[in-house]
């Protein structure tokens, strides 16, 4: 059965801090993995997809690293603002199956 | 597009009463998802269709839970009867489902998520 970690649990930086969040999964046989970000009371907002073949994507100040034989990714986020504060979680997909397993999830906190 | 569209964002309701929950995804999407989020279990999938067939219900706790699809842009999660260990927050996302990669459209299987419905039942 797949599981899902992210650590930290909760991060709390200064403003324009660079930081790194961490996802750790049990089972390397993934087809992609997502980053989304959610904040209070709202759904989720996908940051980024990052298929099994490819080791990194990039949007803007966030950048997604994947090492999928060790079970790993990585979601970078350069010069923190206040406004990316939020919880940001992982999940994966298996080969042939749409189904999403989430991590439990990172609550950052960047303060002015 | 407006996005995956859920209702209503609130519901407050009495055990044993019936609940549905309602989502239309995004236009020419062509999966659908259901997750419930709760505190001590995170984000968990419920169930979710393919061309509006339903592919994996596994994670449909009981009985008391069913969900369709009538129709590519409208879905149901129906609670009967609801009890208390229900309350939590039910999204639906939906993605598209395709082999190719074109260039200017959406990863495939990237899914995009509801705003949400916070069920609570006292």
């Amino acid at each position: 059965k797949q599981e899902v970690t992210q650590i930290p649990a909760a991060l709390s930086v200064p403003e324009g801090e660079n930081l790194v969040l961490n996802c750790s999964f049990t089972d390397s046989a993934i087809y992609n993995l997502q980053w989304f970000r959610q904040d209070p009371g709202k759904g989720l907002t996908s940051l980024l997809l990052i298929q099994s073949s490819q080791r990194e994507q990039t949007s803007g100040r966030l950048n997604a690293s994947l090492d999928k034989s060790s079970g790993r990714s990585t979601l970078y986020i350069a010069a923190s603002q206040p406004g990316d504060s939020a919880t940001y979680l992982c999940a994966v997909s298996h080969t042939g199956f749409q189904k999403l397993v989430f991590g439990t999830g990172t609550r950052l906190l960047v303060s002015p | 597009d407006a996005g995956v569209i859920q209702s209503p964002r609130h519901e407050v309701t009495e055990m044993g009463q019936e609940v549905t929950l309602r989502c239309k995804p995004i236009s020419g999407h062509n999966s659908l998802f259901w997750y419930r989020q709760t505190m001590m279990r995170g984000l968990e999938l419920l169930i979710y269709f393919n061309n509006n067939v339903p592919i994996d219900d596994s994670g449909m706790p009981e009985d008391r839970f069913s969900a369709k699809m009538p129709n590519a842009s409208f879905s149901t999660l129906k609670i009967q009867p609801s009890e208390p260990r229900d309350s939590a927050v039910y999204f639906c996302a939906s993605s598209l489902r395709t082999a190719l990669r074109d260039r200017g459209r959406p990863s495939p299987y990237e899914q995009y998520f509801g705003p949400g419905t916070r069920l609570t039942v006292t």
